[in-house]
């Protein structure tokens, strides 16, 4: 399909370990997005990303987590030093951009810190 | 003071019946809006935009007042199928911000 593709789909790692979450957006789209999705909760941006650069990052909680986008398609998403507060589920979406265009999201990567 | 903020519910309703979620937002500057849907263990997807005029979907009408920054979502005649969690969501500056989401449950 031509969605928006996140791998892995599932990810357990030890607290400390680094991990890295890939997302594959749609073809053409300029925006992509990040965001961390607790349990009963809304997701919670983290990134923002036009093209190659990040447009806004105040979402990320703290220095452990970057993202990067080196060609303005692929995005990788990186947490070092991982702690139990930060399983969730990370989702990424793309968009054309525009201002009423509509953002489509992968189905998520369920990250486990043990 | 969050950017989106939202009743979290949950709304327990019967089948038929009529049901209004709203949202407000506190950056003026923001420049469209939107309401998703997401299911349990799945990702969120588009319902439908929301314009100043109002707009209509079938059973669904989202309205939106920017003077008092705030945005609804009507649902007639529900049905079992309408259960899920409705998330607000506010475009600004490219960025999209989500509300917590209401969790909608339609009964039998």
């Amino acid at each position: 399909g031509a969605g928006v593709s996140q791998t892995p789909s599932n990810k357990v790692t030890e607290k400390g370990k680094y991990v890295e979450l890939r997302c594959d957006p749609i073809s053409g789209h300029t925006a992509l997005y990040w965001y961390r999705q607790s349990l009963g909760q809304g997701p919670e941006f983290l990134i923002y990303f036009q093209g190659t650069g990040a447009a806004d990052d105040s979402g990320l909680p703290n220095d452990r987590f970057f993202a990067v986008r080196p060609e303005g398609s692929v995005s990788t998403l990186k947490i070092q030093r991982t702690e139990r507060g930060d399983s969730a589920v990370y989702l990424c979406a793309s968009s054309l951009g525009g201002l009423d265009t509509e953002a489509f999201f992968g189905q998520g990567t369920r990250l486990t810190v043990v | 003071r969050k950017e989106v903020e939202q009743d979290p519910g949950p709304f327990n309703v019967p089948e038929g019946a009529t049901v209004a979620f709203n949202c407000t937002y506190s950056n003026s500057a923001s420049q469209s809006f939107f309401w998703y849907r997401q299911d349990c263990r799945k990702e969120p997807k588009l319902l439908m935009s929301v314009y100043s005029s109002g707009n209509e979907d079938g059973r669904f009408t989202a309205q939106l007042n920017r003077a008092s920054q705030y945005i609804s979502l009507l649902i007639r005649d529900s049905k079992l199928s309408d259960s899920a969690t409705y998330l607000c969501v506010v475009r600004s500056q490219g960025n999209l911000i989500f509300g917590k989401g209401t969790k909608l449950s339609v009964k039998p």
